[in-house]
């Protein structure tokens, strides 16, 4: 069995602040962890996954997540917020890479204060 | 570059209903998933094909809903007798196999089908 916590589902940063968002999971096998985002009214995009290898993945539009096993985290950075990083986070997991029967946590939604 | 369309975007019936929801994958996309988001929630497996053959159902796949792909290309989901419970956003997505090229573990997603059950 496998489930995914985020952490707040509201978080907002003012524009040029650091976005930090938070996932944990639970899984019985080594995981496979993703982080999907949806702007409004279009669908869930990819921005960076975690299958095997280095641990810190960088995705698109300068987002990051560093897979902590100990910690069971997958969080997900971004150094500098944009007001275009306005969205909703989806952290999910998959314990089998090659079958996309992800399990997804409940989303954050990020807000940017200009 | 064509992504993953569905059809209807929005639908409102009344219960007892009978909708039916269409999904378009990416044409070289074998495998193709449902899904279902409720308000406050994240998306939440349902079922998902491998060309034709359904591979897997949820439990949350009661008997009053199925899922065809009859040729392996595009999909439908039917839901009978809708029940106020219903009222979702039923999202589909497509993705290559592992074996074949290009694949990277991504579900390219539709925009999604929302359900309003009066």
């Amino acid at each position: 069995a496998q489930s995914v916590t985020q952490l707040g589902s509201h978080v907002s940063v003012s524009e040029g602040a650091l976005v930090l968002l938070r996932c944990n999971y639970s899984s019985s096998v080594p995981p496979y962890l993703f982080w999907y985002v949806q702007y409004p009214n279009q669908g869930l995009q990819l921005l960076l996954k975690y299958t095997t290898g280095a641990t810190l993945v960088k995705g698109i539009n300068g987002f990051e997540a560093e897979f902590k096993k100990s910690e069971t985290s997958f969080h997900l950075t971004k150094p500098s917020a944009h007001m275009s990083d306005a969205a909703e986070y989806f952290c999910a997991v998959s314990s089998n890479f090659g079958n996309e029967k992800l399990t997804f946590g409940t989303g954050t939604r990020l807000t940017i204060i200009p | 570059d064509t992504g993953v369309s569905q059809d209807p975007r929005h639908k409102i019936t009344k219960r007892g209903q009978n909708v039916t929801f269409r999904c378009d994958p990416i044409s070289e996309h074998n495998r193709l998933y449902w899904y279902r988001q409720t308000l406050g929630q994240g998306p939440e497996f349902l079922t998902y094909f491998q060309n034709e053959a359904q591979l897997e159902k949820s439990r949350l796949l009661s008997d009053r809903f199925s899922a065809e792909r009859p040729k392996g290309s595009f999909s439908t989901l039917e839901i009978q007798r809708t029940e106020q419970g219903d009222s979702a956003m039923y999202l589909c997505a497509s993705s290559p196999t592992r074996r074949a090229g290009g694949y990277t573990g991504e579900l390219f997603f539709g925009e999604g089908s929302r359900l309003t059950v009066l």
